[in-house]
């Protein structure tokens, strides 16, 4: 199947701790996204990123960095993991206008 | 920065009714505004989209209106189906380069059978 995946789909995990989100698309996307979902269901980007530049929302803290191996990945790296942090985080790709997501990750802090 | 606002943030209709959702939007530079609905555990799906340059745009049951001049844009959903359930999202971006979606806060659409 064609599509964004993420891995992995649930993660619990505990105060202080460094995790990572897993993002692949499969759909020859040039540009690739993550937005965060709060428990209000509220959307917000966080970076996009593409092989010229990365746009990081400047809300979002440091301890948050994508990182892409290559066009068809784009990981999010956590450092010091926080309560506040716990939500639902999806990764979207697009070639032009047009954002295809994928399932969603949702992590929770302990 | 953009700012998108969406209302009802709730709204009950009966089967075969008609529902429609408003947004607007802050920022005049913004051409592009796709409608995503998000069904319980899953990620968002687009299901239309407009750009500036177009007023209205149809894809069987669900409809687009863009007033630029206002700034504002809504989706209509007719002869709705129990399946229509779900949180549906409007969102506006410039669309150059890696467009970042600015989304509307939801609107949690029920279809009663």
């Amino acid at each position: 199947d064609t599509a964004v995946s993420q891995t992995p789909k649930y993660l619990v995990t505990q105060m202080g701790n460094d995790k990572s989100i897993k993002c692949e698309q499969n759909l020859g996307h040039d540009t690739m996204y993550w937005y965060k979902q709060d428990s209000k269901k509220f959307l917000k980007i966080m970076f996009s990123y593409n092989n010229k530049e990365l746009i990081i929302n400047e809300t979002v803290p440091n301890r948050f960095s994508p990182k892409s191996p290559d066009k068809a990945h784009l990981n999010l790296h956590i450092n010091s993991l926080e309560l506040g942090d716990s939500a639902v985080y999806f990764c979207a790709s697009s070639r032009q206008s047009e954002q295809y997501f994928g399932p969603g990750t949702r992590l929770t802090v302990t | 920065g953009e700012n998108v606002e969406q209302h009802p943030s709730t709204l009950s209709v009966q089967e075969g009714d008609s529902a429609v959702i408003k947004c607007t939007y802050s920022d005049s530079a913004s051409n592009y505004f796709p409608w995503y609905k998000q069904e319980l555990g899953k990620g968002p799906q687009l299901i239309i989209d407009i750009r500036s340059n177009v007023g209205e745009k149809k894809d069987q049951r669900i409809a687009v209106t863009l007033n630029k001049t206002a700034k504002h844009f809504s989706l209509h959903i007719t002869e709705t189906q129990p399946e229509d359930s779900a949180v549906y999202f409007c969102a506006a971006s410039i669309s150059t380069g890696a467009n970042n979606l600015f989304f509307g806060t939801g609107t949690r659409l029920t279809v009663i059978p």
